[in-house]
C-alpha cells in the first residue's frame, strides 16, 4: 500500500517569512496529492491539491510542487501570518472515489508575530 | 459545495458500553465512505472503507468485531464502537468523495471519551 512521509514535524517561522513542508510517497500509482490544514479538534480543511499531470499549482500565498519522478511534493506558504498556525497534513491517493487518502504524519506550523 | 455531516461531535461513555457514530453525505450519494481515527498529536489513520450494500474493508490491525460498520444507504454510514475501553478514546472522522470528483470531504469528527 501507499506510505507517505512528511517533514518537518514542527516548524516555527517569523511572520512574513516563508514556510516549506515536504512529503514523499511510495506508490507510483498515486496521482492525487492534497494538502490539509487542521486546527485543534476540527476536521481537516483542504487548502490546495495537485494532480500528477501538473508540476506546480499556486493559489495566492500557497503553492504546491510535485516531482513525480522522485515521488515527492512540497507545500510552500509565503508571507506567513499568525492565522496560518495549525497542523498541516499532506496526503496521497489514486484519483478515484473508491480509494482512501493516505496521510503524512503532519507538521505543526507556528508563525511567530 | 458537498458536505459530509457526522454525529455526535462529542460523546462520553462508560467502559463496556457501545457507541454509534453516524456519517451522512448531505448533497451527494456516496457508495464509498472512509473511517479514520486520530489520536492526539498524530495523523489520521484509515480504519476501514465502508461500501454501500456490502461488507466493509478493514485495515490491518483494526478489529472488525469491535468496530462495526454499516453502510445501508447511499448517504449514511455508521461506525459502532462495541464494548468500548479507555484505549478506544480518540477522534473519529469519516470522509467521502463525491462521484466524479477527487476532493475528499470530511465530517466534523467525533471526540470519543471512554471512562
Amino acid at each position: 500500500g501507499e506510505n507517505v512521509e512528511q517533514h518537518p514535524s514542527t516548524l516555527s517561522v517569523q511572520e512574513g517569512d516563508s514556510a516549506v513542508i515536504k512529503c514523499t510517497y511510495s506508490d507510483s500509482a498515486s496521482n492525487y496529492f492534497p494538502w490539509y490544514k487542521q486546527e485543534l479538534g476540527k476536521r481537516p480543511q483542504l487548502i490546495i491539491d495537485i494532480r500528477s499531470n501538473v508540476g506546480e499549482k499556486k493559489d495566492q500565498r500557497i503553492a504546491v510542487t510535485l516531482n513525480k519522478t522522485a515521488k515527492h511534493f512540497s507545500l510552500h506558504i509565503t508571507e506567513t501570518q499568525p492565522e496560518d498556525s495549525a497542523v498541516y497534513f499532506c496526503a496521497a491517493s489514486m484519483d478515484t472515489g473508491r480509494r482512501a487518502l493516505t496521510f503524512g504524519s503532519g507538521t505543526r506550523l507556528q508563525v511567530q508575530p | 459545495g458537498a458536505v459530509v455531516s457526522q454525529h455526535p461531535s462529542r460523546v462520553i461513555c462508560k467502559s463496556g458500553t457501545s457507541v454509534k457514530i453516524e456519517c451522512r453525505s448531505l448533497d451527494f450519494q456516496a457508495t464509498t465512505m472512509f473511517w479514520y481515527r486520530q489520536f492526539p498529536k498524530q495523523s489520521l489513520m484509515l480504519m476501514a472503507t465502508s461500501n454501500e450494500g456490502s461488507k466493509a474493508t478493514y485495515e490491518q490491525g483494526v478489529e472488525k468485531d469491535k468496530f462495526l460498520i454499516n453502510h445501508a444507504s447511499l448517504t449514511l454510514s455508521t461506525l459502532t464502537v462495541t464494548s468500548a475501553h479507555p484505549e478506544d478514546s480518540s477522534f473519529y472522522i469519516c470522509s467521502a468523495r463525491r462521484p466524479g470528483s477527487t476532493e475528499a470531504f470530511f465530517g466534523q469528527g467525533t471526540r470519543l471519551t471512554v471512562v
